[in-house]
């Protein structure tokens, strides 16, 4: 197993246009979370999945976001009418539906707005 | 809610001092602590998970510690190097929360 993988790494878009980006967790985890990082803080929780079911939804996650886990393996985050603000690092993460089992994170997709 | 704060949020040493990152939180209650190191621009590589009934774990030259009464944990890493220059992270997992909440983390910089 190769981890897990985000796709792009980097990603440069125009205020307004839309973006998706995709995860693929280690193949076992059926636990799947987005966060979002800005220069400086810590990651903050966006949404998680366990299998295809989106269990929990950050109050930061507002109505131009929304996530999919159709098939119960990889995931896509699309943001629409993106803003300025909407720039960071979006990280995701798998684990397994365990107590006290670990997260595993992917190196992350730096969005940029301009 | 769960807080998680780390002190310092930057610390500069010479290579070869020992160190320790300091990570307190405020909900007791949680199934694990796990550390994180990131480097510039990249994502997080997991260095230490501690369950909440242990008193602590050790990777190499690194050594995890867990006092759940006191919502502390350090970090301990001896010998430091160059390499080990980065951002570290503490994130907590349970409680009445099923997902981590991480500090805001410790930025290590070890000159040669």
């Amino acid at each position: 197993d190769t981890g897990v993988s985000q796709d792009p790494r980097h990603k440069i878009t125009k205020r307004g246009q839309n973006v998706t980006f995709r995860c693929d967790p280690i193949s076992e985890h059926n636990r799947l979370y987005w966060y979002r990082q800005t220069l400086g803080q810590g990651p903050e929780f966006l949404t998680y999945f366990q299998n295809e079911a989106q269990l929990e939804k950050s109050r930061l996650l507002s109505d131009r976001f929304s996530a999919e886990r159709p098939k119960g393996s990889f995931s896509t985050l699309e943001i629409q009418r993106t803003e300025q603000g909407d720039s960071a690092m979006y990280l995701c993460a798998s684990s397994l539906a365990t107590v006290g089992y670990g997260y595993t994170f992917g190196s992350g997709t730096r969005l940029t707005v301009v | 809610k769960q807080e998680v704060t780390q002190i310092p949020a930057a610390l500069s040493v010479p290579e070869g001092e020992n160190l320790v990152l300091n990570c307190s939180f405020t909900d007791s209650a949680i199934y694990n602590l796990q550390w994180f190191r990131q480097d510039p621009g990249k994502g997080l590589t997991s260095l230490l998970l501690i369950q909440s009934s242990q008193r602590e774990q050790t990777s190499g030259r690194l050594n995890a510690s867990l006092d759940k009464s006191s919502g502390r944990s350090t970090l301990y890493i001896a010998a430091s190097q160059p390499g080990d220059s980065a951002t570290y992270l503490c994130a907590c997992h349970g409680g009445a929360t099923n997902k981590l909440i991480f500090g805001t983390g410790t930025l290590l910089a070890v000159q040669p």
